[in-house]
């Protein structure tokens, strides 16, 4: 069965600081790793990932992936209270569905 | 931006009801999709659609669930006789040319409360 884990589950930091999210995978016939941002309802995409060792940016958010050790991070730098949300990693296998992790909840204090 | 829109936000009703829950897929998009989040657990897949069919669905997307794009625009998952666990929130998503190729855009949701 495919599964996708987050860690940490949650997360507390200041404003400023710099996290790192980590999503491992088992999956069969890997085609696409997905991250998104979850505030009130609608989880927002932020990066889609499908080879080994590039690095996606935008602004302050950066992810990347290690196909070999069936892992991503999402990193996000000088935090800022607008952060705070549950971030969600999901992955797709040999199909058209994905499969999600639980989230990680992050609070970013002022 | 273009944004998938789901009506309504919130649904109330009693259980064995039929329910519909209504979505506006991004309107240069072609593949579609269900997913469902019950209240402190994962999101899940229901089913995805594509050029007027279903092209995969979930072991939970049973023959209470089916879906249809009775228009140009719409896109409408239709559950008959609802039961208590269908209570949760359920995104509509959709996809320029499907994932891997292009992501997934969810909607606000649907919560779905069944008494």
């Amino acid at each position: 069965e495919d599964k996708v884990v987050q860690s940490p589950l949650s997360l507390v930091v200041h404003e400023g600081d710099t996290v790192t999210l980590n999503c491992s995978y088992e999956v069969t016939n890997f085609r696409s790793l997905l991250w998104y941002k979850q505030e009130k309802k609608a989880p927002t995409f932020l990066f889609m990932l499908t080879s080994s060792g590039i690095e996606k940016k935008s602004g302050r958010l950066s992810s990347i992936l290690d196909k070999k050790e069936l892992f991503s991070i999402l990193n996000i730098t000088a935090t800022q209270t607008g952060d705070s949300a549950i971030y969600l990693c999901a992955v797709q296998g040999g199909s058209e569905k994905l499969v999600f992790g639980k989230g990680m909840k992050l609070t970013v204090n002022p | 931006e273009p944004e998938v829109t789901q009506t309504p936000s919130h649904q109330v009703t009693q259980m064995g009801q039929e329910v519909i829950l209504r979505c506006v897929p991004i309107s240069n998009h072609l593949y579609f999709y269900w997913y469902r989040q019950i209240l402190g657990q994962k999101v899940e897949f229901l089913v995805s659609f594509y050029n007027n069919e279903i092209s995969e669905k979930s072991e939970i997307f049973d023959d209470q669930f089916s879906v249809e794009r009775p228009d140009g625009s719409n896109f409408t998952l239709k559950i008959r006789s609802t039961k208590l666990e269908d209570s949760a929130m359920y995104f509509c998503a959709s996809s320029e040319q499907g994932i891997p190729h292009s992501p997934l855009h969810f909607g606000n949701g649907t919560r779905l409360t069944v008494t």
